[in-house]
């Protein structure tokens, strides 16, 4: 079993949607999260981190952690063309720098 | 400022050659990570130099090595290269070691073919 989880998709929605992205994770040891978005043919960028549980909200962007259920979500509200990119999420211990990745979801968001 | 640089773009080796991949840290970082990612995949943590020394390293066998110099720029070379070596290879730089996950900046990769 894969430390972090995520549906590669594709996820298909039209312009304007909310979109909902979500990974789980197995390990209750991990206490930072991110979400990072990749164009093709790009690195990835950073766009969200939150500790522990929460959420954290940034323009279109809402962030959501749930420890109790390891469950951690990214929103994208009256989403564009311009998102459309595949979204990973990440997350790593305490002190630990070495991100644990998730798969990455390729998000389309249809005109 | 200068964002992360990584060269070449492309590369195209043969099964059991060796390869130099080279990046650029951001201007003021000192730390400089090296990630592999297969198509499909996230990236996977290879190893992170600071101060020209390995300051952590992933579960990547020997032959996967590396150099960070006095400008904080950095080579990883691959050894004996192997068919499942064909990835995106990514480097990103932090202004200080450890911990500060949250300032990773990612060049653009050098994406390897082996044949």
């Amino acid at each position: 079993q894969k430390e972090v989880e995520q549906d590669p998709g594709p996820l298909s929605v039209p312009e304007g949607a909310i979109v909902s992205l979500n990974c789980t994770y197995s390990n209750s040891a991990f206490q930072y999260f991110m979400w990072y978005r990749q164009y093709s043919r790009k690195g990835p960028e950073l766009l969200m981190y939150t500790y522990s549980s929460g959420n954290k909200e940034d323009g279109r962007f809402t962030a959501q952690v749930d420890k109790s259920s390891k469950y951690i979500s990214l929103f994208i509200r009256d989403s564009q063309p311009s998102d459309s990119a595949t979204y990973l999420c990440a997350t790593t211990r305490d002190s630990n720098y070495q991100l644990i990745w998730g798969a990455g979801t390729k998000l389309i968001i249809k005109p | 400022e200068t964002g992360v640089t990584q060269s070449p773009t492309h590369l195209i080796k043969t099964r059991g050659q060796q390869v130099t991949l080279r990046c650029s840290s951001q201007s003021g970082h000192n730390t400089v990570s090296w990630y592999q990612q297969a198509l499909g995949q996230g990236p996977q943590f290879i190893f992170q130099y600071y101060r020209e020394e390995e300051n952590g390293r992933g579960n990547f066998p020997p032959r996967f090595s590396g150099l960070q110099f006095p400008n904080y720029s950095s080579e990883l070379n691959v050894n004996a290269l192997e068919l499942d070596d064909s990835a995106l290879y990514l480097c990103a730089s932090s202004p200080i070691a450890g911990g500060k996950y949250n300032e990773q900046f990612f060049g653009p990769g050098t994406r390897l073919t082996v044949l």
